[in-house]
C-alpha cells in the first residue's frame, strides 16, 4: 500500500531563510505527487504538482524516485507562505489520493 | 464562483444524534470524497466515490455512511454521533479516472458533546 511521511509537524524559519518542507513515499508504481496549502481560514488548494515541473509561489518540488522523496522548497520565504502544507501521493488512474499528516509553516518577521 | 459548496459551516450536537453532512459540486467532477482532518493526523479519507451510483470505504469508514444518487451530491450521515467524530470534515472531487488533482469544500466543523 502506498505511505506518505512528512517528518515535520511544525516547521519555523524566519522571514528571508530558505525552507525545505520534507515528503517521501512508499508506493511500488509510477506516482503522481502534489502539494497542497491550507491558509488560515481556507480551504485546502492544490500548490503544484510534480508533472507540472513549474514555480508557484516562489515554492519548487522536485520528484525524487531514487530517495522516494518529493519535497518542497522555496529559497526566501515570507510571512504570507505561513499555512499547513500536505503532501499527496496519487495512484496512477485511480483518483484517490494518499496525504501524509501536514506540516505547519511558520515564518517568522 | 464553482467549485464546491460544504454545509453547514459548523455545528454542535448531542452525542447519539443522527447528522447529515451536505457537499454539492458544480464541476460535473466524477469522483468525490469525504476526509476529516484533526490535529496530529493530518487527512484521513472516510468514504469515496469513484462516479455516480458508486462508493468505497476509506481509511476510516466506522460510524459514517455516504450515499452517490447523482453526481453532484454527496451526503455525509453519521447515524448515531460520538464524540470522538468530532473534527473538521473536508469534501472535495476530483475528475476521478485521470491524474487530476483534488478541489477541497471550505470544511464543516463538527463538535459532538
Amino acid at each position: 500500500a502506498q505511505r506518505v511521511t512528512q517528518p515535520e509537524k511544525l516547521l519555523s524559519v524566519f522571514k528571508g531563510a530558505p525552507v525545505e518542507l520534507k515528503c517521501n513515499y512508499s508506493y511500488s508504481g509510477s506516482p503522481e505527487l502534489f502539494w497542497y496549502v491550507q491558509y488560515s481560514r481556507q480551504r485546502l488548494q492544490l500548490l503544484l504538482r510534480h508533472i507540472s515541473r513549474e514555480s508557484i509561489k516562489g515554492f519548487t518540488a522536485d520528484l525524487n524516485k531514487g530517495e522516494t522523496s518529493f519535497h518542497l522548497k522555496k529559497p526566501f520565504a515570507q510571512e504570507e507562505d505561513s499555512a499547513m502544507y500536505y503532501c499527496a501521493l496519487l495512484k496512477s488512474g485511480a483518483g484517490k489520493s494518499t496525504f501524509g499528516d501536514g506540516t505547519t509553516l511558520t515564518v517568522k518577521p | 464562483i464553482a467549485g464546491i459548496t460544504q454545509a453547514p459551516t459548523s455545528q454542535i450536537l448531542a452525542a447519539g444524534r443522527r447528522m447529515t453532512l451536505r457537499c454539492t459540486q458544480d464541476m460535473r467532477h466524477n469522483a468525490m470524497y469525504w476526509y476529516r482532518q484533526d490535529l496530529g493526523l493530518g487527512l484521513r479519507l472516510i468514504h469515496y466515490s469513484n462516479t455516480a451510483g458508486t462508493t468505497g470505504k476509506g481509511e476510516v469508514p466506522d460510524g459514517y455512511s455516504v450515499s452517490r444518487a447523482n453526481t453532484d451530491d454527496f451526503p455525509l450521515t453519521l447515524a448515531s454521533a460520538v464524540p470522538s467524530q468530532t473534527s473538521v470534515y473536508f469534501c472535495a472531487s476530483s475528475e476521478g479516472d485521470s491524474n487530476q488533482p483534488q478541489h477541497f469544500g471550505d470544511g464543516t466543523r463538527l463538535s459532538i458533546l
